[in-house]
């Protein structure tokens, strides 16, 4: 595997349910990102992390929750969604070092339906 | 308040010609600016970046400009294909940590 994947790709879950979105990076970097796109609105920021560290909640609702075990992984941890977050999840990441300004990279996203 | 806009949702070029994309922001703090290029069902890729000591960057079809007195930056495709056909977006960063999206463009390259 290359660069930045997602699984799943596809998911749909009911409000009561609980499940995890899984982010894994092959590129060696050491920030990584979660995203929410909705239709025809622009990228928004959820969690940044920094070296496993997070270093950004983007006031995003307890309803996630996130989690980075190490620089390779990031998780999204779902429960109790409503249906307005059915969403484009997407995952990046970038590495640090360097000067300012690294291009961040991004996985394919998880098409989410909350039903 | 969005930061960065592209004030155009869409734009229909004829293949072989060029394509113009724009943007414009508004915190003069932006130090980095990138475009991506997205199809659908999958995520964004990066495209061209630039940084706010030039005023231009060019990758083989792709130029990007930046006038920092206007705010803006454009993306020209020259010559457009039809493989090109994507929703293009322009970010903004400042330092390098976050970037900030604008709505995107959806470009349609005819053939």
């Amino acid at each position: 595997e290359t660069g930045v994947t997602q699984t799943p790709r596809h998911l749909v879950m009911g409000m009561t349910n609980k499940k995890s979105l899984k982010c894994e990076q092959h590129l060696g970097h050491n920030a990584m990102y979660w995203y929410k796109q909705s239709a025809k609105k622009p990228l928004e920021l959820m969690f940044v992390y920094n070296f496993k560290e997070q270093t950004e909640n983007n006031s995003v609702p307890s309803r996630f929750s996130p989690e980075c075990p190490n620089s390779s992984h990031l998780f999204l941890h779902l429960h109790t969604l409503q249906p307005e977050d059915s969403a484009l999840y997407l995952c990046a990441s970038r590495t640090t070092s360097g000067a300012w300004g690294d291009t961040q990279y991004f996985g394919p996203g998880t098409r989410l339906t909350v039903l | 308040d969005q930061q960065v806009k592209q004030n155009s949702p869409s734009l229909s070029v004829q293949e072989g010609r060029i394509s113009i994309l724009n943007c414009d922001y508004t915190n003069s703090m932006f130090d980095y600016f990138l475009w991506y290029k997205k199809y659908p069902a999958e995520g964004p890729t990066f495209l061209i970046s630039i940084s706010s000591i030039k005023d231009k960057n060019e990758d083989g079809r792709f130029t990007v400009f930046l006038n920092k007195s206007a705010k803006h930056l454009s993306l020209h495709i020259v010559p457009s294909q039809p493989g090109d056909s994507a929703v293009y977006f322009c970010a903004a960063s400042q330092y390098g940590n976050k970037l900030v999206f604008g709505a995107g463009t959806i470009l349609r390259v005819k053939s």
